[in-house]
């Protein structure tokens, strides 16, 4: 149990084009989500948090305009770089943490690379 | 706010031989703690985690870790290290529910395993 996806696994686009991540936890209800952004041989820094029916709550120095970030469901949140540009390629990681769970607990999902052109 | 530090960049050890990668922390409450590996273009897998009780702990693949409070370290082993151990390393430590449950992970530690 508690499996994260994400898709797509890897995305190309053009600069100044919009692109929509999706994480989903399949076999779980998860309370909260979180996005972290990973660059070439470096650490994962954590973007936002998401929490089921509410706005996302960003890190400092992140881009509420530029990352949207919306969790419609209890197992559903989506990323969306708006205006993409070439700085924005990166690797984004999303993460659940299990409704219901007293423990600081996170299932990742495999990643998502995204190359703007 | 939490941290955590891996001293270690990189580490080379021979196959068969064994490894200890090191990881401090710091936080103000007891910590939630876990250690990740990353296999190049992928996602993390969980390796081990503590969150209370026996401060050794036994993972996955033969890893196991040791929490000391009292040097905030959570260091991460294996007597036997074989090939495909070859990966990115990385130490986290989570918050409470005070601070969202946040986790914060260390620059992270690559281990090269030469035959």
């Amino acid at each position: 149990g508690a499996v994260v996806s994400q898709h797509p696994s890897r995305v190309i686009c053009k600069s100044g084009t919009s692109v929509k991540i999706e994480c989903r936890s399949l076999d779980f209800q998860a309370t909260t989500m979180f996005w972290y952004r990973q660059f070439p041989k470096q650490s994962l820094m954590l973007m936002a948090t998401s929490n089921e029916g509410s706005k996302a709550t960003y890190e400092q120095g992140v881009e509420k305009d530029k990352f949207l970030i919306n969790h419609a469901s209890l197992t559903l949140s989506t990323l969306t770089v708006t205006s993409a540009h070439p700085e924005d390629s990166s690797f984004y990681i999303c993460s659940a943490r299990r409704l219901g769970s007293s423990y600081n607990e996170q299932f990742f999902g495999p990643g998502t690379r995204l190359t703007v052109l | 706010a939490q941290s955590v530090t891996q001293p270690d960049i990189h580490i080379t050890v021979s196959e068969g031989a064994s490894l200890e990668l090191r990881c401090n922390y710091s936080y103000g409450a007891t910590p939630y703690l876990f250690w990740y590996v990353q296999s190049p273009g992928q996602g993390l897998q969980l390796l081990l985690k503590y969150f209370s009780g026996d401060t050794l702990v036994q993972g996955i693949k033969g890893f196991e870790a040791e929490f000391k409070r009292s040097q905030s370290s959570f260091n991460l082993r294996k007597p036997s290290v074989h090939w495909s151990d070859a990966a990115e390393y990385f130490c986290a430590v989570g918050a409470d529910r005070s601070n969202d449950y946040k986790l914060s992970f260390g620059a992270g530690t690559t281990v090269t395993v030469r035959a």
